[in-house]
């Protein structure tokens, strides 16, 4: 049992640039979601996913595209990726939202500078 | 909107005391409070999770309690150890799933050996 991957761990980008940080689980958990973590600003909440083909916004969403096509996965995209998305992004998974009973498992993260 | 504030941002402490991490919110109504562990440039373990119906959880050396009523909760850590050094973080859950969970900004914790 893996629990939540991400990959890649670390990534450089130019401004402008996009790409995907991938994330999965292997727990058949229905919520997944994505938060960048900043110095001084603790861990944000970008976007989320409450099932398969469900996806919604959080706090910090511009800038950000998901789908979730399948359960395991979650990607996240950056479209055109500024200087202001260097960041730490986690991706966390649940067994559900029902309630907020549940406890939330996060990936190791995956450090991104964008030049 | 929900904020959560933890006190002491630093701490440092000799290997085998008892301490005591602190975490408050400004919002009562959650559904549930998690402690995490970070580890420099790793992501965030799970300590314990507590309900909004609970006062308490333990798990090993570790004890979380929940006041709601007050927005506080403690990590309690018995017996310190070096390999205790690290970021604690604690979150609530309010509800609604575009705030997710609200962190505080951790405990930075130093265990001298």
């Amino acid at each position: 049992n893996a629990g939540v991957t991400q990959t890649p761990k670390f990534q450089v980008l130019k401004t402008g640039q996009s790409m995907t940080l991938q994330c999965a689980q292997d727990m058949n958990h229905e919520y997944m979601s994505w938060y960048r973590q900043d110095p001084g600003m603790g861990l944000r909440l970008i976007h989320y996913s409450v099932g398969a083909g469900i996806t919604d916004q959080g706090e910090v969403p511009n800038g950000y595209n998901v789908s979730r096509s399948t359960t395991e996965d979650f990607p996240l995209r950056l479209l055109s990726a500024a200087p202001s998305q260097t960041s730490v992004y986690f991706c966390a998974s649940s067994e559900s939202l029902a309630g907020g009973y549940d406890e939330q498992f996060f990936g190791p993260g995956t450090r991104l500078t964008v030049l | 909107k929900q904020e959560v504030t933890q006190i002491p941002a630093a701490l440092s402490v000799p290997e085998g005391e008892n301490l005591v991490l602190n975490c408050s919110f400004t919002d009562s109504a959650i559904y549930n409070l998690q402690w995490f562990r970070q580890d420099p440039g790793k992501g965030l373990t799970s300590l314990l999770l507590i309900q909004s119906s609970q006062r308490e959880q333990t798990s090993g050396r570790l004890n979380a309690s929940l006041d709601k009523s007050s927005g506080r909760s403690t990590l309690y850590i018995a017996a310190s150890q070096p390999g205790d050094s690290a970021t604690y973080l604690c979150a609530v859950y309010s509800g609604g799933g575009a705030d997710g969970l609200t962190f505080g900004k951790g405990t930075h914790l130093i265990i001298q050996p």
